[in-house]
């Protein structure tokens, strides 16, 4: 249980272009999901809150207008990242919070995404 | 605001070895997980403790709340090849939403 997906796996996009990412809940319903970003080496950084059927809550620094984040349904999340540029590349990871386990997040495989 | 300190921030080891680390937090928390992440991969939860003095095994895997819930440690005993990976600690605490704060991360290696 508690497996959570994330599509695409890797993404090349260039200079300008918008790319969407989705996050998937498989086998339980979460009406809250995290988006984080990694840098190497380093720890997880965490961008926004996702909340289904509400708008996003970003954490500080996080440009809203750029990384447009979409909550639609209990299963489903995504990440949208506009007007990409290079220092855009990263490391892109969702989770997930399990009904009735509110503290423990469970992770998407990551995309890594390179902005050409 | 919150900040978790992790130690140490990398080990190499002899297969075999048992491994400790260990976070502390400035304040509080309620909660604290421990995750592993493999290179290229998402963190995936190892252990939940939500008890202080709580000491929870998984396997090999030892962790314990410390009494303060300013701190958490995490052992490996026996460690194996597949072992290697990085480390995080997380905490949270009852007003947070669910937010977890992350551990710089310990990176394993362990020598066959």
């Amino acid at each position: 249980g508690a497996v959570v997906s994330q599509h695409p796996s890797r993404v090349i996009c260039k200079s300008g272009t918008s790319v969407k990412i989705e996050c998937r809940s498989l086998d339980f319903q979460a009406t809250t999901m995290f988006w984080y970003r990694q840098f190497p080496k380093q720890s997880l950084m965490l961008m926004a809150t996702s909340n289904e059927g509400s708008k996003a809550t970003y954490e500080q620094g996080v440009e809203k207008d750029k990384f447009l984040i979409n909550h639609a349904s209990l299963t489903l999340s995504t990440l949208t990242v506009t007007s990409a540029h290079p220092e855009d590349s990263s490391f892109y990871i969702c989770s997930a919070k399990l009904p009735g386990r509110p503290y423990e997040q469970y992770f998407g495989p990551g995309t890594r995404l390179t902005v050409t | 605001g919150q900040q978790l300190n992790q130690s140490p921030q990398s080990m190499f080891i002899q297969e075999g070895e048992d491994v400790s680390m260990n976070c502390t937090s400035s304040s509080i928390f309620n909660t604290w997980l421990w995750y592993k992440q493999d290179p290229g991969e998402g963190p995936v939860l190892l252990i939940a403790l939500y008890k202080a003095g709580e000491l929870t095994s998984n396997g090999r895997l030892t962790a314990q709340f410390g009494i303060t819930r300013k701190d958490s440690f995490l052992n490996i005993s026996a460690s194996i090849p597949s072992d290697v990976g990085i480390y995080f600690c997380a905490g949270t605490f009852y007003n947070q939403g669910g937010k977890l704060i992350f551990g710089q991360g310990t990176e394993l290696s362990v020598k066959p």
